[in-house]
């Protein structure tokens, strides 16, 4: 299948520091990628969706000002956690959709710890 | 409407054994059905999916059963080994949508030597 990548696997802040994420797919290009939140035992949550070009839309009770999404080519989606607080350690998945595959493909995750 | 409903929680099944987790959703406007397999620690990876033109699919010991009228599908695990053993989500799209999947609440899979 399609290869999505995320960088980093982990990372560990303090608190009130912004910290980023990157997705790429990595053999396909994607006009459309995702952006999930999942707490332990606990299912995926949309947090976005993001696409090539244009501003994010942001799921109800997202702030789009704390979680900042870039997608500026068909291959790079970025998350960035603005002034990050313990509440928002979780890990963080990302997606792409791929239309020959017409399926989402997901990221390995990132696990954000903050201090 | 958007909810997609999965069962059971957890479930424990003995080595050679068929594992079954159901889902059921209400939107009938969704045309894709996939399942998802996570690991601890890493992220969800497709397993199987079907669309509702058909009401079964088999990729090796992974089947996906369709009833279109009630609304279900369901994943059966053949010959489970442990190596299953992982979470399972279940999910749902439909077109139009820039294809957002709605996921089940997962189960979690144990199976036992």
């Amino acid at each position: 299948g399609a290869v999505v990548s995320q960088h980093p696997s982990r990372v560990i802040c303090k608190s009130g520091t912004s910290v980023k994420i990157e997705c790429r797919s990595l053999d396909f290009q994607a006009t459309t990628m995702f952006w999930y939140r999942q707490f332990p035992k606990q299912s995926l949550m949309l947090m976005a969706t993001s696409n090539e070009g244009s501003k994010a839309t942001y799921e109800q009770g997202v702030e789009k000002d704390k979680f900042l999404i870039n997608h500026a080519s068909l291959t790079l989606s970025t998350l960035t956690v603005t002034s990050a607080h313990p509440e928002d350690s979780s890990f963080y998945i990302c997606s792409a959709w791929s239309q020959r595959g017409n399926t989402q493909y997901f990221g390995p995750g990132t696990r954000l710890t903050v201090l | 409407q958007q909810q997609v409903k999965q069962s059971p929680q957890s479930l424990i099944v003995q080595k050679g054994g068929i594992s079954i987790i159901n889902c059921a959703y209400e939107n009938t406007a969704f045309d894709y059905f996939p399942w998802y397999q996570q690991f601890p620690g890493k992220g969800p990876a497709l397993l199987i999916a079907i669309r509702p033109d058909v009401s079964e699919k088999k990729e090796g010991r992974f089947t996906i059963s369709f009833n279109k009228s009630a609304k279900q599908f369901s994943l059966h695990i053949m010959d489970s080994q442990p190596g299953d053993s992982a979470t399972y989500f279940c999910a749902a799209s439909k077109a139009g949508s820039a294809r957002q999947l709605t996921f089940g609440s997962g189960t979690q899979l144990t199976v036992l030597p």
